[in-house]
């Protein structure tokens, strides 16, 4: 079946304007989960959401930094007002849990150039 | 807290060599662990996963990680390294309780084959 998919995949902005990546997980998948892939911090998670609850947000950076996922399924992550800080590839992943056991299932990433 | 440390930011073998990928662990209570795969311009794919099950893990195109508990260990092997395994490799843990499963990564080792 078909996998995780996120659009754009390349994405050159300039500084302080407004950008949304677009996540779409595996049909059914329940979880969601962005992280940032940087240079400098490596891998980093980002936010979580699970079905109907109230989104994870502990590894966002800064207010700048929002995330939706609309019927339980599409994902968008807005960053507003960019900085170059914020260049890195932003991937996301879905993943169906049983009980305790889950694989996540990554994206190809957006990778986001801030100029 | 949890964290992951991979040793070795670059490792080159020769093709038909054993590949030999580092990562120890810090956690205080017993976790998942996992290792992905990274191709260039590509997201993450799963090699395999530790769930307190076998200690042996085996997972995809050949590759094993034994889970040392004593030595907080989660060491990738693959007995005769292809051309096609040159990628870049992340370990990962998550905490076995919880609801937000997010991973923890290491900073990730760069694998070189040469012919």
């Amino acid at each position: 079946g078909a996998g995780v998919s996120q659009s754009p995949s390349n994405k050159v902005t300039e500084k302080g304007k407004d950008v949304e990546l677009r996540c779409d997980p595996i049909s059914g998948h329940t979880a969601l989960y962005w992280y940032r892939q940087s240079l400098g911090q490596g891998l980093e998670f980002l936010i979580y959401f699970q079905g109907n609850s109230a989104p994870d947000k502990s590894g966002l950076p800064s207010d700048r930094f929002s995330a939706e996922r609309t019927g339980g399924s599409v994902s968008t992550l807005t960053i507003q007002r960019t900085q170059q800080e914020d260049s890195a590839v932003y991937l996301c992943a879905s993943s169906l849990r049983k009980g305790g056991e889950e694989t996540q299932y990554f994206g190809p990433g957006t990778r986001l150039l801030v100029l | 807290a949890q964290s992951v440390t991979q040793l070795g930011s670059h490792v080159s073998v020769s093709e038909g060599a054993l590949v030999l990928l580092r990562c120890n662990y810090s956690s205080s209570v017993p976790p998942y662990l996992f290792w992905y795969v990274q191709y260039p311009n590509q997201g993450l794919q799963l090699l395999l996963k530790y769930t307190s099950a076998a200690t042996l893990v085996k997972g995809i195109n050949g590759f094993e990680a034994e889970f040392k508990k004593s030595e907080t260990s989660f060491h990738l092997t693959k007995p005769s390294a292809h051309m096609s395994d040159a990628a870049e490799y992340f370990c990962a843990v998550r905490r076995s309780g919880g609801s937000n499963y997010k991973l923890t990564f290491g900073k990730g080792t760069l694998l070189t084959v040469n012919p």
